[in-house]
């Protein structure tokens, strides 16, 4: 199976803060890579696909970047409705596999 | 706008079988574009993908269930199941289940997931 390690597990920032989350495949993935947004009690939601395309009704303060085995999800103007935890998700060989989740609080 | 509900019993015993079922709102589980898929999610290991089913019954499933699970659809009631035999105290989670898309190298594999339904929790105790 393909590890993805995402870091760090948690941080915080300030509100209007910039956000950077990384995340490494353990072999080459392509772009083949989603991002996922889990706010408390609720379920995931994919925000980006692709490594960089945004899903509809996404907004643009959250990006994405990265192919092969390094990948860097952004969230700018960083708000209280942000605090979630975000994770990567592999798809270039099955199973789909999931990085551990960043959780991001503010400072 | 699709919505997915998971059911089924929140207790299962030791060795016993797991059931869930999907129901899908909003839209048609027949659609050519997609797939619906399981994943289960615990503090231990995190998100698990579990499997995908398409419409016309062709699964893909996580060679770590391989032998425990099996997923199928039923197109007249709109809904996908999930059944995991021999469950152990290790499969407490949280279950999902989701819409899942079609991409990769040759434009037919499961890539992403969303949206999901709300979750179900599952607890296995005697």
């Amino acid at each position: 199976d393909i590890q993805m390690t995402q870091s760090p597990s948690s941080l915080s920032a300030a509100v209007g803060g910039r956000v950077i989350i990384t995340c490494q495949a353990s072999q080459d993935i392509s772009n083949f890579l989603n991002w996922y947004q889990q706010k408390p009690g609720k379920a995931p939601k994919l925000l980006i696909y692709d490594a960089s395309n945004l899903q509809t009704g996404v907004p643009s303060k959250f990006s994405g970047s990265g192919s092969g085995t390094d990948f860097t999800f952004t969230i700018s103007n960083l708000q209280p409705e942000d605090i979630a935890t975000y994770y990567c998700q592999q798809y270039d060989h099955l199973p789909l596999t999931f990085g551990g989740g960043t959780k991001v609080e503010i400072k | 706008q699709l919505q997915l509900q998971e059911s089924g019993p929140g207790l299962v015993k030791p060795s016993e079988t797991l059931s869930l079922t999907c129901t899908v709102s909003g839209g048609s589980i027949t659609s050519n574009n997609y797939y619906w898929g399981w994943i289960r999610q615990s503090p231990g290991k995190g998100l698990e993908w579990i499997g995908n089913i398409y419409y016309s019954g062709s699964t893909y499933y996580n060679p770590s269930f391989k032998s425990r699970v099996t997923i199928s659809v039923d197109t007249s009631k709109n809904q996908f199941s999930l059944k995991l035999t021999s469950m152990t105290a290790a499969d407490t989670a949280m279950y999902y289940c989701a819409r899942g898309g079609k991409g990769g190298w040759y434009g037919n594999d499961p890539n992403w997931l969303d949206p999901w339904g709300q979750g179900t929790q599952v607890t296995v105790s005697s």
